[in-house]
């Protein structure tokens, strides 16, 4: 069974750092298309970032220079790195599996809350 | 980057009515636009890809059309469990990949 599960949210102060964590199950991140997605509170969804099997990565222009997508595939685990955090970082980030057949996303986490404030 | 468009914001219908739901593209995306439903405190759930095919185990009253910039969602006998939030998402050009604000199904 495909399992997708974050960690790593919590309240962080302006400026700083934090990373999350999505550990898979059921199936090979590295052999994946995998991307982080969030949803400010009470707001639609907004893509963050993708990462292909082959390592190339993308972001979007809000998170470009201070987010960083990898993986570590001894641990079948995707991170986002998230340095410079603001209050519109604010959100629920969930990790996705890209589904094969297209460029939706046919798995996700649960999500993890990251609340940027002072 | 390409904006998606959805109408209306909430749409208010009886249980076992038809619900038809909107998706506009700001240019072209083809085919490539994808639906899915969330419901409260849980991630979104596919539904639909390249437009018109059902997700694995996605019930046949789900169905997608359109084509070009205007997309539908058609929910042909709304169940209970179908009163959710349903966003569309593009990935006929990325990046970025981009959702609408979403259509919010509640019980009329």
């Amino acid at each position: 069974e495909v399992q997708l599960v974050e960690s790593g949210g919590g309240l962080i102060q302006p400026g700083g750092s934090l990373r999350l964590s999505c550990a898979a199950s059921g199936f090979t991140v590295s052999s994946n298309y995998m991307s982080w997605v969030r949803q400010a509170p009470g707001k639609g969804l907004e893509w963050v970032s993708l990462i292909y099997s082959g390592g190339t990565t993308y972001y979007a222009d809000s998170v470009k220079g201070r987010f960083t997508i990898s993986r570590d595939n001894s641990k079948n685990t995707l991170y986002l790195q998230m340095n410079g955090l603001r209050a519109e970082d604010t959100a629920v980030y969930y990790c996705a599996r890209r589904d094969t057949s297209s460029w939706s996303f046919d798995y996700w986490g649960q999500g993890t809350l990251v609340t940027v404030s002072s | 980057e390409i904006v998606m468009t959805q109408s209306p914001a909430t749409l208010s219908v009886s249980p076992g009515e038809r619900a038809t739901l909107s998706c506009r593209a700001s240019q072209s995306v083809s085919s490539n636009l994808a639906w899915y439903q969330q419901k409260p405190g849980q991630a979104p759930r596919l539904l639909i890809y390249g437009t018109s095919t059902r997700a694995t185990g996605i019930p046949a009253r789900f169905s997608g059309s359109g084509s070009g910039t205007e997309f539908t969602l058609t929910i042909s006998s709304l169940q209970s469990e179908d009163f959710a939030v349903y966003y569309c998402q593009q990935y006929n050009n990325w990046p970025p990949l981009t959702f609408g604000g979403g259509t919010k199904v509640e019980i009329k």
